[in-house]
């Protein structure tokens, strides 16, 4: 079956302006989580999001960061007047039943941001 | 919030040498344990996991970790490692949400 999706895969954009991320989760999983993978560290979280809860925001690095996931399925990753230090690697991942179970998280192939 | 630290940044090893990466983990409750691996190219997987029982658990591709609650560790093993193990290697601890460690690199030579 179809795994956990995002697009663009790559994307260069100019510091200072605003871009969008996206995440399509495996079909009938409840919980996404956003993290960020910059070169040389480990997955820093980001923000998740579980049924219709409101989501745990606690990893945003930034006001500038903010995310939002319609319908309980696509997720949208917003990062306003980029900065160089956002470069990263952004990956989304989908779980059945969310965090406190210790959920299987199946992760998608990323989007590589870089700032300019 | 728990915190995940893994204290090897980089191992190169050559084939059929054994294999530990250490992970730690700093969190006073109840935990759930993974170890997820990233081979080259590809997408994040699941290696293994602990939720409870058996405190040695086993994944695949010959991998085994052990849980020890004194120590607050969940190390990674493998007694004969391949070429094809190269890869990065991440520790995660799930209590309130989920933490990764900084990753580990792991080179298998020829």
């Amino acid at each position: 079956g179809a795994g956990v999706s995002q697009s663009p895969s790559n994307k260069v954009t100019e510091k200072g302006k605003d871009v969008e991320l996206r995440c399509d989760p495996i079909s009938g999983h409840t919980a996404l989580y956003w993290y960020r993978q910059s070169l040389g560290q480990g997955l820093e979280f980001l923000i998740y999001f579980q049924g219709n809860s409101a989501p745990d925001k606690s990893g945003l690095p930034s006001d500038r960061f903010s995310a939002e996931r319609t319908g309980g399925s696509v997720s949208t990753l917003t990062i306003q007047r980029t900065q160089q230090e956002d470069s990263a690697v952004y990956l989304c991942a989908s779980g059945i039943n969310g965090g406190v179970s210790g959920d299987t998280q199946y992760f998608g192939p990323g989007t590589r941001l870089t700032v300019l | 919030a728990q915190s995940v630290s893994q204290h090897n940044h980089h191992v190169i090893l050559s084939e059929a040498a054994s294999l530990e990466l250490g992970c730690n983990y700093s969190y006073g409750g109840t935990v759930n344990l993974f170890w997820y691996v990233q081979y080259p190219g590809q997408h994040l997987q699941l290696l293994l996991k602990y939720f409870s029982g058996d405190p040695l658990v086993k994944g695949i591709k010959g991998f085994e970790a052990e849980f020890i609650k004194s120590k607050f560790s969940f190390n990674l093993r493998k007694p004969s490692v391949q070429w094809s193990d190269t890869a990065e290697y991440f520790c995660a601890v799930n209590a309130n949400d989920m933490r990764f460690g900084a990753g580990t690199r792991l080179t298998v030579k020829p």
